[in-house]
């Protein structure tokens, strides 16, 4: 199975701050890269797909790169709206395998 | 509007069975590979299943091999997890979701999720 590790694990961060959250594949994954938002209680949504493409309806505050096996998300310029748990997947084989997990939280 | 809802969710002796059904509306479900992903409270996302389209290919996490089953009934919209031998690890919110393929894989959308709880 391929291992996907983020780092960090949290941060603390004020609105306004540009946030990078970075995450390591165990193998190369080309750019077969997805990133999640989660807030408490709710569901996982999915923000970037294939390591820098946008979700249709996600702000353009939030970007990714990478491709092989470093990946980044980038949120330009953090709202309140995005004190949120962020994890990476890796799309390239099954097990669709998920990253530990950043929580961002309120400076 | 594209949706799932999970229901089937509980409290359940050690060594208990439980089935975790996924509605689906609002697209061709028929067309979709599907998921069961888990998450204990607090902590990060586990894959634990996948279901093609017409339901031939299935792959699970070791974890969970031999004990759950996924299945889909195509004609009802429904996804299925059928968990067998349950453990007190088992204990977890279990979300589906779809895996959308435009241009590459993503799960779009997720259920709101089941609390399955493992308890004696």
């Amino acid at each position: 199975d391929i291992q996907m590790t983020q780092s960090p694990s949290s941060l603390s961060a004020s609105v306004g701050d540009r946030v990078t959250i970075t995450c390591r594949a165990s193998q190369n994954i080309n750019n077969d890269l997805n990133w999640y938002q989660q807030k408490p209680g709710k569901a996982p949504k999915v923000l970037i797909y294939a390591s820098s493409s946008l979700q249709s309806g996600v702000p353009s505050r939030f970007s990714g790169s990478g491709s092989g096996t470093d990946f980044t998300l980038t949120i330009s310029s953090l709202q309140p709206e995005d004190f949120a748990s962020y994890y990476c997947q890796q799309s390239y084989n099954t097990p669709r395998t998920f990253g530990q997990g950043t929580k961002v939280e309120i400076k | 509007e594209v949706k799932l809802v999970e229901s089937g969710g509980g409290l359940v002796q050690p060594g208990g069975s439980l089935r975790l059904s996924c509605a689906a509306s609002g697209f061709t479900f028929s067309s979709y590979w599907m998921h069961w992903v888990r998450q204990v409270t607090g902590k990060g996302l586990v894959w634990v299943s996948r279901i093609n389209s017409d339901g031939y290919s299935i792959t699970y996490a070791d974890s969970v091999k031999g004990r759950f089953t996924i299945s889909r009934d195509n004609a009802k919209n429904t996804l299925y997890l059928q968990m067998n031998s349950l453990r007190v690890e088992d204990t977890a919110v279990y979300f589906c979701a779809r895996e959308l393929v435009t241009k590459s894989n993503r799960f779009d959308p997720w259920g709101q999720g089941t609390l399955v709880t493992v308890s004696s």
